[in-house]
């Protein structure tokens, strides 16, 4: 079955403590991308990648790092959390360039992620 | 930032009746997709329409752009209580990336 998996689903953490929310997708997709969705803000773009080894900034970026070694996983790390980065987090992947055309984007059933 | 605004926030209707959503967005785009979300659930896609398009159906979905008032709306006829959720526009701009607006919640009462 075509999928794109996060773990953890849910995580209550505390400031300060480093945590990796993973993402894996079997559709074999070049483009993937983390979005993190607050109340009245929709969703916004975090860090996305074309292709293995390329990554670019989105919208919010600031406190977050991700990698992409392998085409199938897109980790999204929080090297020191904090509140304001409690919030839902959703990996999405697409066909390569093909995606902002097809604009078919697979999600995620995300990540709800608590910082106290 | 370049995303999209859709419109009403909410929106609460009838079994039966028929449900429309704006999106306006502010830059030129090459594509606009609408997509649904269940609630705290994963985003999925339901239809795109390109900037050369005027208007598409997905069975009983109709999408509408107008580039010149730089909007689209997403109709919704003989809306099903299932139908109930919440509705994103995504802009994709400058062969870019995509935007999402922050979204219509839309509730179809039985």
């Amino acid at each position: 079955e075509a999928q794109v998996t996060q773990n953890p689903r849910y995580l209550i953490t505390v400031t300060g403590k480093k945590l990796t929310v993973t993402c894996s997708q079997n559709m074999n997709h070049e483009y993937m991308s983390w979005y993190r969705q607050d109340p009245g803000l929709g969703l916004r773009q975090i860090y996305y990648s074309m292709n293995v080894e390329v990554t670019d900034k989105g919208d919010v970026p600031e406190g977050y790092k991700v990698s992409r070694k392998e085409k199938r996983n897109f980790p999204l790390i929080l090297e020191s959390p904090s509140p304001n980065q409690t919030s839902l987090y959703f990996c999405a992947s697409g066909p390569g360039l093909a995606v902002l055309y097809t604009g078919e984007l697979f999600f995620g059933e995300g990540s709800r992620l608590t910082v106290l | 930032s370049q995303q999209g605004e859709e419109d009403p926030q909410a929106l609460s209707i009838q079994e039966g009746e028929n449900a429309t959503m704006n999106c306006s967005y502010k830059t030129s785009i090459n594509n606009l997709q609408w997509y649904r979300q269940n609630s705290g659930r994963g985003l999925v896609h339901l239809i795109l329409i390109r900037s050369n398009e005027r208007e598409k159906h997905s069975g009983r979905l109709r999408v509408t752009l107008d580039t010149s008032k730089k909007s689209s709306s997403l109709l919704i006829t003989a809306s099903r209580a299932a139908d109930t959720a919440s509705y994103f526009c995504a802009t994709t701009y400058n062969n870019n990336d995509m935007r999402f607006g922050a979204g219509t919640r839309l509730t179809v009462k039985p």
